[in-house]
C-alpha cells in the first residue's frame, strides 16, 4: 500500500525553465511533508518542508505547495539549473502517532533531469 | 561537523548469511533511523532508536534488528539473508526531540547484494 505516491518516474526540463514535481498522498493523518534530493552514491539530502497548517513555503528557488483537499503536494524550482539533475523524494510523516518526524513515509522518486 | 558515516559501503553476501552494518551519527544527534531503498519501492522504514531504545517501527520481519549504544552509534543486522534484502540501507540521525519538526540528515548508505 503506497500511501505516497510519485507517478513520474522521470522528468526532463530545459536549463532556465520550471521544474514541477508532484507527489500525492492517501493517509489523511500526514500532517508534515518534505522533499529530499539524492544524487549517484550520496545520500539524500533535505530540501524543503511544509506543516499541513500551510499551503506553500518557499526557500530561495525551491517552493513546496499543498493542496490539503487534493491530498497533492507539488515542488516548483525556478529558474532551473544543470545542478539540479537528482532524483527528489517526497516525504510524509505523522506527528502525532510518531515523536518527532523521523518515520517518514517516501515516494518511490522522481528523476529529474535538466538540459542545458 | 562530520555527517553520518556509514560502515561498510559495499558488501556482498549469500542467501542464509547474516550481515551488521554500522552507523555513526552526527555528534549530538541521540536518534538514529533505517531505511532501505530498493528499485521501485523507494525508501522505506525499518526502525528508529532514540537513547538505546527502539522508538519506532516499520513493517519489516523479525530477521531485520537493530540496536544503539550509549554513544549514540547505531548497528542493524539482517540475519538469513534472502535474494530479496539486496538493497541500499540508508541511515539518517536528528536530534529527536519532539520539540518540533526534525530533520533527517542520511548517510551515503551500505549496498548490501546478496547472491
Amino acid at each position: 500500500d503506497q500511501q505516497v505516491k510519485q507517478n513520474s518516474p522521470s522528468l526532463s526540463v530545459q536549463e532556465g525553465r520550471i521544474s514541477i514535481l508532484n507527489c500525492d498522498y492517501t493517509n489523511s493523518m500526514f500532517d508534515y511533508f518534505l522533499w529530499y534530493k539524492k544524487y549517484p552514491a550520496e545520500g539524500p539530502t533535505f530540501l524543503i518542508s511544509i506543516s499541513s497548517i500551510k499551503d506553500k513555503n518557499e526557500d530561495g528557488r525551491f517552493t513546496v505547495f499543498l493542496n490539503k483537499s487534493a491530498k497533492h503536494l507539488s515542488l516548483h524550482i525556478v529558474p532551473s539549473q544543470p545542478g539540479d539533475s537528482a532524483v527528489y523524494f517526497c516525504a510524509a510523516s505523522d506527528k502525532r502517532s510518531n515523536f518527532g518526524n523521523e518515520k517518514l513515509t517516501f515516494g518511490t522518486g522522481t528523476r529529474l533531469t535538466i538540459i542545458p | 561537523k562530520a555527517g553520518v558515516t556509514q560502515t561498510p559501503r559495499y558488501l556482498i553476501k549469500t542467501r542464509g548469511q547474516q550481515v551488521t552494518l554500522s552507523c555513526s551519527p552526527i555528534s549530538g544527534h541521540r536518534s538514529v533511523s533505517w531505511y532501505q531503498q530498493t528499485p521501485g519501492q523507494g525508501l522505506q522504514f525499518l526502525f528508529e532508536y532514540f537513547s538505546e531504545t527502539q522508538r519506532n517501527k516499520g513493517n519489516f520481519p523479525g530477521r531485520f534488528s537493530g540496536r544503539q549504544f550509549s554513544n549514540s552509534r547505531s548497528e542493524m543486522n539482517v540475519s538469513t539473508l534472502e535474494l530479496g534484502d539486496s538493497a541500499l540501507y540508508l541511515c539518517a540521525s536528528s536530534s529527536g526531540y519532539p520539540s518540533g519538526a526534525n530533520v533527517l540528515t542520511f548517510g551515503a548508505g551500505s549496498r548490501l547484494t546478496v547472491l
